[in-house]
């Protein structure tokens, strides 16, 4: 079966530095997306990988390792607005989206 | 970038009733749109797959007959919860693919369905 894995939760503190961590098995592989969402709000986009490496925007980065099915979301200078839950979504060889649970990063002062 | 818009926001019925959810592209076609549902604390849940023009492709374990889509045009797709019950109080969520070379998704704003 298809699978995504993220840590349920993560507490970090303003201003630091927080690495969250997906890995995948699917069925094929055509890019992972990693996506913001605020409770009770639609999820909105952060960031794509299809090719192994590291793709960095602004504060945010995203790795990928496509032999190890893994990616990780790392997060800068924390600020209180980037309490949110984090979700990977890894599109399947059928362009089919498969989301992982998400992880909440609670941020404190 | 691309805007999905959903109405209503927010929307209370009583258990038996009927709610009709909306979702539009503003300012792009989709002919395909996804709607999800997300119970609290859980993660995206993909109901169906809705296609302007023909109908829509249903997930798993998904009743087709409960949750009516109808996709009438290149910017509007539209889900019906029908004969609904507390159990289908949830976020309902729709999306459309982007339109570039990555397989973004635009999601609408969400819908707070609550059933009593």
């Amino acid at each position: 079966g298809q699978n995504i894995d993220q840590p349920t939760e993560m507490t970090a503190t303003e201003g630091a530095i927080v690495q969250i961590n997906c890995t995948y098995q699917t069925s094929g592989f055509n890019g992972l997306f990693w996506y913001q969402q605020h409770a009770g709000e639609a999820p909105t986009f952060l960031s794509y990988n299809v090719l192994d490496g590291l793709e960095e925007k602004g504060r945010f980065s995203s790795f990928l390792s496509r032999s190890k099915g893994y990616s990780y979301l790392l997060l800068k200078e924390l600020q209180m607005k980037d309490s949110a839950s984090y979700l990977c979504a890894v599109v399947d060889s059928n362009y089919q989206l498969i989301w992982g649970a998400g992880t909440k990063l609670i941020i404190k002062p | 970038g691309a805007v999905v818009s959903q109405h209503p926001s927010w929307v209370i019925c009583k258990s038996g009733t009927s709610v009709k959810i909306e979702c539009r592209s503003l300012d792009f076609q989709a002919t395909t749109m996804f709607w999800y549902r997300q119970f609290p604390k859980q993660s995206l849940m993909l109901m169906a797959t809705s296609n302007e023009g023909s109908k829509a492709t249903y997930e798993q374990g998904v009743e087709k007959d409960k949750f009516l889509i109808n996709h009438a045009s290149l910017t509007l797709s539209t889900l019906t919860v029908t004969s609904a019950h507390p159990e289908d109080s949830s976020f309902y969520i729709c999306s459309a693919p982007g339109q570039g070379d990555i397989y973004e998704q635009y999601f609408g704003p969400g819908t707070r369905l609550t059933v009593t």
